[in-house]
């Protein structure tokens, strides 16, 4: 079982700043099949990032993922006040599993 | 639209059964894997279960294998999560997703239903 460990699990930041995610996997990630997904509160998840890099439909382009084998990240290049938000990654081999979460605050 | 819809949580006793429903409009349903994925209230998501698309191939995450059993009825566009023996940490809402692709596996989830509630209590 790869178990997904995300960092931190706070962060605080404004506006218009540069936010950066971290996921590091206990094993290397297959083929890099692994999602970053943004879920509000009362919401579903959404899935943002799938292929560890590839946006999905609909996403803005301040949202990257990069990383491969057992380091990943995700960055939001200018935040936005709709970001604000829980950020989970997740692997999608052959037993999925989800990191524990961030929480994106306001500073 | 696309759309995902559960149905069937409640209220059950430790022990007890629960069978939950997920109706998919709008895609064509036996062209995708898909997944049951629970949550604590303010806590992270816990992938349950997944299928593939014609129900081949299933699989269990270690908390719920040999009492849950997830299948499919394409025919109805409903995905189905038989749960026995329950016990309190099966509380959670119970949300099922949509793999971007015929395999629960190898693929993001890309469609969610809001959910429905299990509260196992005695």
């Amino acid at each position: 079982e790869i178990v997904l460990t995300q960092s931190p699990d706070t962060l605080s930041l404004s506006p218009g700043e540069r936010a950066t995610l971290s996921c590091r996997a206990s094993q290397s990630v297959s083929s890099s099949y692994l999602a970053w997904y943004q879920q509000k509160p009362g919401q579903a998840p959404r899935l943002l990032i799938y292929g560890a890099s590839s946006r999905a439909t609909g996403i803005p382009d301040r949202f990257s993922g990069s990383g491969s084998g057992t380091d990943f990240t995700l960055t939001i290049s200018r935040l936005e006040p709709e970001d604000f938000a829980v950020y989970y990654c997740q692997q999608y081999g052959s037993s999925p599993g989800f990191g524990q979460g961030t929480r994106l605050e306001v500073k | 639209e696309v759309q995902l819809v559960e149905s069937g949580g409640g209220v059950v006793r430790p022990g007890g059964s629960l069978r939950l429903s997920c109706a998919a409009s709008g895609f064509t349903f036996d062209d995708y894997g898909m997944s049951w994925v629970r949550q604590v209230p303010g806590k992270g998501l816990e992938w349950v279960s997944g299928i593939n698309w014609n129900g081949d191939n299933t699989g269990y995450a270690d908390s719920v294998k040999g009492r849950f059993t997830i299948s499919r009825d394409n025919a109805k566009n409903s995905l189905y999560l038989q749960m026995n023996s329950l016990r309190a940490e099966d509380t959670a809402l119970y949300h099922c997703a949509r793999a971007d692709g015929p395999y629960y596996y190898y693929y993001g989830m890309d469609v969610w239903g809001q959910g429905t509630t299990v509260t196992v209590s005695s």
